[in-house]
């Protein structure tokens, strides 16, 4: 069965400390990796994405996540953290280039709350 | 760009009622896909659709049906609502082009609580 494992369900950190969330899959297939961040009272945003090819990617607000196939594993991490990051994260994935490329699987999110 | 725009942002239900929820995607985009979000079973897909065509439908009673105008604008309908049906109910359209027809684009949400 298709499935996104979150190990994090709740972190607190304070700022300038490092951020590292951990994503793990389990798909038959090809697929596409996705992070997307809610923030308060905020609709989903896209953070980042790995669609194919180098396996480190860079998303906005200097997030940046690694893809190890071997590992089926998509961690998100930031080196230091801001009050502003405070929000819930959420690994997902879909099939690539297929029917069911509108059907994402989330994980069960991250709450992440940053202590000023 | 406007983004994805859904209507309304909040409802309150009696049990046993029916609701009509709506989105409207990016400009341009044709598909798009249904979301419930709760905080027991996060999010969960609910069905696409693409060029009016329901294309793939998640794990849900039938009471959750869904349909796409041919301006790309979505509706998707609860019948007999249960109290469990109280969620966060999200819309998300995709484009065409490669790469970002892989990407989605969420709407703010709307709020059910069935009371």
């Amino acid at each position: 069965a298709q499935s996104v494992s979150q190990h994090n369900h709740h972190v607190i950190l304070s700022e300038a400390a490092s951020l590292e969330l951990g994503c793990n899959y389990s798909y038959g297939g090809t697929v596409n990796l996705f992070w997307y961040v809610q923030y308060p009272g905020q609709h989903l945003q896209l953070l980042l994405k790995y669609f194919s090819g180098d396996p480190l990617v860079k998303g906005i607000k200097g997030f940046e996540a690694e893809f190890i196939k071997s590992k089926f594993s998509f961690n998100l991490r930031k080196p230091s953290v801001q009050w502003s990051d405070t929000a819930e994260y959420f690994c997902a994935v879909n099939a690539k280039g297929s029917s069911n490329t509108g059907k994402l699987i989330f994980g069960q999110g991250t709450t992440l709350q940053v202590k000023p | 760009k406007a983004g994805v725009t859904q209507t309304p942002r909040y409802l309150i239900k009696t049990r046993g009622q029916q609701v009509t929820l709506s989105c409207s995607p990016i400009s341009g985009h044709r598909s798009v896909s249904w979301y419930q979000q709760t905080p027991g079973q996060g999010l969960q897909f609910l069905f696409e659709y693409f060029s009016e065509t329901q294309r793939n439908k998640g794990n849900f009673p039938g009471r959750f049906s869904g349909r796409q105008f041919s301006n790309s604008r979505s509706e998707m309908n609860v019948s007999t609502l249960e109290l469990g049906d109280s969620a966060l109910y999200l819309c998300a359209s995709r484009g065409q082009l490669w790469p970002r027809r892989d990407e989605q684009y969420f709407g703010p949400g709307t709020r059910l609580t069935v009371t």
